[in-house]
């Protein structure tokens, strides 16, 4: 059974940094895309990043683009998201997603139960 | 980027009724559409990929249709188990981009 669990939200101030983790079981991490999706309070889903399974590709929001660096560990199995100068606007329950396999068009089908990061002074 | 809309943003439905939920993209997407499912408080869950391919342990009352710009998700016969908001997204290109959401509420 695939589980995904994130771990790392919390309250930030703005400017500030905050690292996410997300920990990955039950399939080969090595084989397959992954990805962070954030939902801000009432409001829809936003996609924020995506990493090929090898590193060798990453992409951002163009909302977070600068300030937000993804990354893996296919020895550790775990995804992160470092996050820095943080706006309220980042303020969203942050999940972690499983992609389909690691073309470059493909879909989200597993995901976390989400970390909270809350922007606020 | 590619625009995703859909409609209606809510609809209310009892029941054993069938539901229609559009979605349409800014430009062509081929069939590299995906939709979810989020019930309050949970995480998004794959219905529907590549427009009209059923994920795995999906209930066959989900269907979806289209390529190109515009994109159909019908629930033909609803359950207590389905009121939920669905949210499309395409795959065609990065940046990904979601729908804004249609609530399906009794």
């Amino acid at each position: 059974e695939v589980q995904l669990v994130e771990s790392g939200g919390g309250l930030v101030q703005p400017g500030g940094s905050l690292r996410l983790s997300c920990a990955a079981s039950g399939f080969t991490f090595t084989r397959y895309a992954m990805g962070w999706v954030r939902q801000a309070p009432g409001k829809g889903l936003e996609w924020v990043s995506s990493v090929s399974s090898g590193s060798v590709s990453t992409d951002y929001a163009d909302s977070v683009k600068g300030r937000f660096s993804i990354s893996r560990d296919n020895s550790e199995n775990t995804l992160s998201l470092q996050m820095s100068s943080l706006r309220d606007e980042d303020t969203a329950v942050y999940y972690c997603a499983k992609a389909t396999d690691n073309s470059g068009k493909n879909y989200f089908d597993s995901w976390g139960q989400g970390t909270l990061v809350i922007v606020s002074s | 980027d590619i625009q995703m809309t859909q409609s209606p943003s809510s609809v209310s439905a009892s029941v054993g009724d069938r539901v229609t939920i559009t979605c349409r993209a800014s430009q062509g997407i081929d069939s590299w559409l995906a939709w979810y499912q989020q019930k309050p408080g949970g995480a998004p869950k794959l219905l529907i990929y590549a427009a009209s391919s059923l994920q795995s342990g999906v209930p066959s009352r989900f269907s979806g249709s289209g390529s190109g710009t515009d994109f159909t998700l019908i629930i033909s016969s609803l359950q207590p188990e389905d009121f939920a908001s669905y949210y499309c997204q395409q795959a065609y290109t990065f940046p990904r981009t979601f729908g804004p959401g249609t609530k399906v509420e009794i």
